[in-house]
């Protein structure tokens, strides 16, 4: 069992839909959450970061966490073309290194 | 404040051939993370370094795979006598707070990649 899963997708939504991006992980030491957003051949870039359970809201995202359940998720409301890309989920433990553990991403389309 | 550097973005190695691919973090950070992107797949951990020093290289491949991040200049990763099965995107990342401090973030800062192609 991988220690997070990610559904690969791809996922198609219409321009200005709300979008539901999912990982859950088996390892509870994780503390540390955090959202990338990766274009086609560039670096991830980090879009959200959550410390613990809660939500957290920027602009059009919202980044939640339950770490009863094991699961993280991320929103965007209003989704436009220009956040068709791959979402990557990535956690860290407590441990010494602050290694990141990602999930598989997530490929989504905003049809225009 | 430029962001993490690296280069170069595109290496093309013959089997058995050495690549070195170089890493400047942001500026402040001294804390240089490398992970490999393979085809179809997520990131994954490498190497972690401080000035100076390996920290943690549990992702490592054992041979072949070294990294050096020297107290002037960018961190280097290097692949000795280069396989197909190397091709992917390296990708660096660095971070400007040491792991287990209190009250303060983790984020990591991503380059943009070099993409080593092995023919």
């Amino acid at each position: 069992q991988k220690e997070v899963e990610q559904d690969p997708g791809p996922l198609s939504v219409p321009e200005g839909a709300i979008v539901s991006l999912n990982c859950t992980y088996s390892n509870s030491a994780f503390q540390y959450f955090m959202w990338y957003r990766q274009y086609s051949r560039k670096g991830p870039e980090l879009l959200m970061y959550t410390y613990s359970s809660g939500n957290k809201e920027d602009g059009r995202f919202t980044a939640q966490v339950d770490k009863s359940s094991k699961y993280i998720s991320l929103f965007i409301r209003d989704s436009q073309p220009s956040d068709s890309a791959t979402y990557l989920c990535a956690m860290i433990g407590s441990g010494a290194t602050n290694k990141l553990i990602f999930g598989t991403g997530t490929l989504l389309a905003v049809q225009p | 404040n430029a962001g993490v550097m690296q280069n170069p973005r595109h290496l093309v190695r013959r089997r058995g051939q050495e690549a070195r691919l170089r890493c400047s973090p942001m500026k402040g950070h001294s804390h240089v993370y490398w992970y490999r992107q393979l085809p179809e797949e997520g990131l994954k951990f490498m190497v972690y370094l401080q000035k100076e020093n390996i920290i943690d290289e549990s992702g490592m491949p054992k041979e072949r795979f070294s990294a050096e991040f020297p107290k002037e200049g960018p961190s280097i990763l290097r692949i000795q006598q280069v396989v197909r099965g190397d091709s992917a995107a390296y990708f660096c990342a660095s971070s400007p707070f040491s792991p287990g401090l209190a009250g303060v973030s983790y984020e990591q800062y991503f380059g943009p990649g070099t993409r080593l192609t092995v023919t």
